[in-house]
């Protein structure tokens, strides 16, 4: 169990289009889910934190009409890239942490998107 | 404030011998601590955990990890590389709050040479 999904695996877009990513918890509900942006040979950086029926939480530096994040079910995710530039150009995960009652609910990753922006 | 260090850019170590790629954090607190690995182009996977209770954690793939309260540290090990290890492997530490957040050390790159 504990599955993540993302779609598209990869994805290949013009300069100033948007681009949707979906991530789903295929087998659990999660109430919790995170999305994530990885350079080359960089660490994951956190962008934001999205909590089932609210807004989403950014972090600092991260531009949230930039990345517009959905998080309108417990099981969906969506991360839409907007107006993208080669910039934005980039591998994104995302995880999910289970619905509990434990003091700390894992997270668990998906398998990551590549983006490129021509 | 919770941070994770990862020392080494990378790490390479012939097949068969011992293995550990090195991991300090700094945490208010009880750390909850943590090792992925991931393969070009793809996503993270779990290798394992420290929450609570002894201080050596056994994880997947026979990797394991030594929590060391004294040195801050928590280092990634295994008895036998092998050449399937290869991989990128983060450490990271869960930030005191709500929503479960972590933070990744910056990645160690393993290079087991046959």
């Amino acid at each position: 169990g504990a599955v993540v999904s993302q779609h598209p695996s990869w994805v290949i877009c013009k300069s100033g289009t948007s681009v949707k990513i979906e991530c789903r918890s295929l087998d659990f509900q999660a109430t919790t889910m995170f999305w994530y942006r990885q350079f080359p040979k960089q660490s994951l950086m956190l962008m934001a934190t999205s909590n089932e029926g609210s807004k989403a939480t950014y972090e600092q530096g991260v531009e949230k009409d930039k990345f517009l994040i959905n998080h309108a079910s417990l099981t969906l995710s969506t991360l839409t890239v907007t107006s993208a530039h080669p910039e934005d150009s980039s591998f994104y995960i995302c995880s999910a942490s289970r619905s509990g009652g434990s003091s700390y609910n894992e997270q668990f990753f998906g398998p990551g998107t590549r983006l490129t922006v021509l | 404030a919770q941070s994770v260090a990862q020392p080494e850019d990378q790490v390479n170590v012939a097949e068969g011998n011992p293995l550990t790629v090195k991991c300090t954090y700094s945490v208010s607190g009880n750390p909850y601590l943590f090792w992925y690995v991931q393969y070009p182009n793809r996503g993270l996977q779990f290798l394992l955990k420290y929450i609570t209770g002894d201080n050596l954690v056994k994880g997947s793939y026979g990797f394991e990890a030594e929590f060391n309260k004294s040195q801050t540290s928590f280092h990634l090990k295994k008895p036998s590389a092998l050449v399937s290890d290869s991989a990128l492997y983060f450490c990271a530490v869960r930030v005191l709050r709500g929503d479960d957040k972590i933070i990744f050390g910056k990645g160690t790159r393993l290079h087991i040479l046959p």
